[in-house]
């Protein structure tokens, strides 16, 4: 099993370009999620999904869009990138209500 | 508002000193409280789940132990390769969602 994969690990964007963080896991899990970890602030819930066709915001969900289509893929969209939304973004799965497993992460900053 | 809180935000120790770390919560319906491992550059490792008070859960030199209010993270005779970033997250009985504290980074220096 892979587990949790995440692509790309760095990013560079431009203020205003849109760009797709993609996450995959192999798990058939139900529940998937994206957080955001900023220093200091811990990790933040953006979106979050408890099955295929379901989504929904968490947290800090402005400025992002998710769908999932399929229980494996659960991509988050930013529309017009912002420097605010300089972050490493990590996505997450689970079954049920047990512990979550996180992927590697994806470092973006916005310039 | 659920909310949880980590303490100290940094800790240094000599290899072999043993310590705690301290997680307070305030959730409501509290379904489960984790402990998770982070490295620098890596994404958070699970390590413990908590699902009533007085519950206990060993991992080597690793320690968890729940209150009704807080959660400590005993560190028994550390060495290097624990230093790491500790998380700590409560999930809410009524959404499930997990709400994360903001660390602890462990420095053990031998």
């Amino acid at each position: 099993n892979a587990g949790v994969t995440q692509t790309p690990k760095f990013q560079v964007l431009k203020t205003g370009q849109s760009m797709t963080l993609q996450c995959a896991q192999d798990m058939n899990h139900e529940y998937m999620s994206w957080y955001r970890q900023d220093p200091g602030m811990g990790l933040r819930l953006i979106h979050y999904s408890v099955g295929a066709g379901i989504t929904d915001q968490g947290e800090v969900p402005n400025g992002y869009n998710v769908s999932r289509s399929t229980t494996e893929d659960f991509p988050l969209r930013l529309l017009s990138a912002a420097p605010s939304q300089t972050s490493v973004y990590f996505c997450a799965s689970r079954e049920g209500y047990n512990e979550q497993f996180f992927g590697p992460g994806t470092r973006l900053t916005v310039l | 508002e659920d909310q949880v809180t980590q303490s100290p935000e940094a800790l240094r120790l000599q290899e072999g000193e043993s310590s705690s770390l301290n997680c307070s919560y305030t959730v409501s319906g509290l379904r489960g409280l984790f402990w998770y491992r982070q490295d620098p550059g890596k994404g958070p490792e699970f390590l413990f789940t908590l699902y009533s008070a007085g519950e206990e859960k060993e991992k080597e030199r690793l320690k968890a132990t729940l209150t009704k209010k807080e959660s400590f993270l005993h560190i028994t005779a550390p060495k290097p390769e624990d230093s790491a970033t500790y998380l700590c997250a409560v999930q809410a009985g009524n959404t499930g969602k997990l709400i994360f504290g903001q660390g602890t980074t462990l420095q053990v220096k031998p």
